[in-house]
């Protein structure tokens, strides 16, 4: 079975420093794909950044970039010029074509002004 | 502004009560999922719809009752619940079951009395 691990339940960011939230996974699959989800207050869980296996490229989406290393089985995300809206859980998700997502068990970011 | 649409926002309902979730999305998605969150713990899957026809149901018990009328649309019928059912409840769809990222609606949360 599919385990998505995140290591640090909670982290804590100064306003415009950078943080970097862990995720590993544990897979015999070469074709998956990788997510990081946001869930603010709100409650809304919103796509952060995506990554496909096959790709070497580490994705990038504004101040959001992932450090993907598919031997370490590890996909963490960087998050740069942190803003206090970036405050919320974060969720690393692995999915494998054709099936379900496996989530990890979140990280609690805090963002100090 | 979100793209799945969730009705009513909160729900609290008692255990003898009849009540039901809607879920709606115009983006053309196929598959379409509910998950069940308690607080600070990752997405749980309940059940997964694929053109229309479901196709995953991770054991929930009866007391739940999915249904898609169309492609658009999914709801879910809770009856008999039991105050553990209290939860927030998320609907989301995504393009197809292979590759493409799911898209949350803002949930509904569900106290059971």
């Amino acid at each position: 079975a599919q385990t998505v691990t995140q290591s640090q339940p909670e982290m804590s960011v100064q306003e415009a420093e950078t943080v970097t939230l862990s995720c590993t996974y544990d897979t015999s699959e070469s074709d998956y794909y990788l997510f990081w989800y946001k869930q603010p207050p709100s409650r809304q869980m919103i796509l952060v950044i995506r990554q496909e296996a096959y790709k070497q490229q580490n994705a990038t989406e504004n101040r959001f970039s992932v450090n993907f290393q598919k031997a370490a089985k590890s996909f963490s995300l960087k998050i740069s010029d942190s803003q206090l809206g970036d405050a919320a859980m974060y969720f690393c998700a692995y999915r494998r074509p054709g099936n379900q997502f496996y989530f990890g068990t979140g990280t609690s970011l805090t963002v100090i002004p | 502004d979100t793209e799945v649409t969730q009705t009513p926002k909160h729900l609290v309902m008692g255990m003898t009560n009849k009540k039901s979730l809607k879920c709606e999305q115009h983006m053309g998605h196929r598959a379409m999922y509910w998950y069940k969150q308690k607080a600070k713990k990752p997405p749980e899957l309940m059940f997964v719809y694929s053109y229309e026809k479901l196709s995953i149901n991770e054991s929930v018990p009866s007391r739940f009752s999915p249904e898609c009328p169309n492609s658009s649309l999914l709801n879910l019928h809770l009856h008999a619940l039991q105050p553990e059912d209290s939860a927030l409840y998320l609907c989301a769809s995504s393009q197809d079951l292979i590759r493409s990222p799911l898209h949350f609606g803002n949930g509904t949360r569900l106290t059971v009395t």
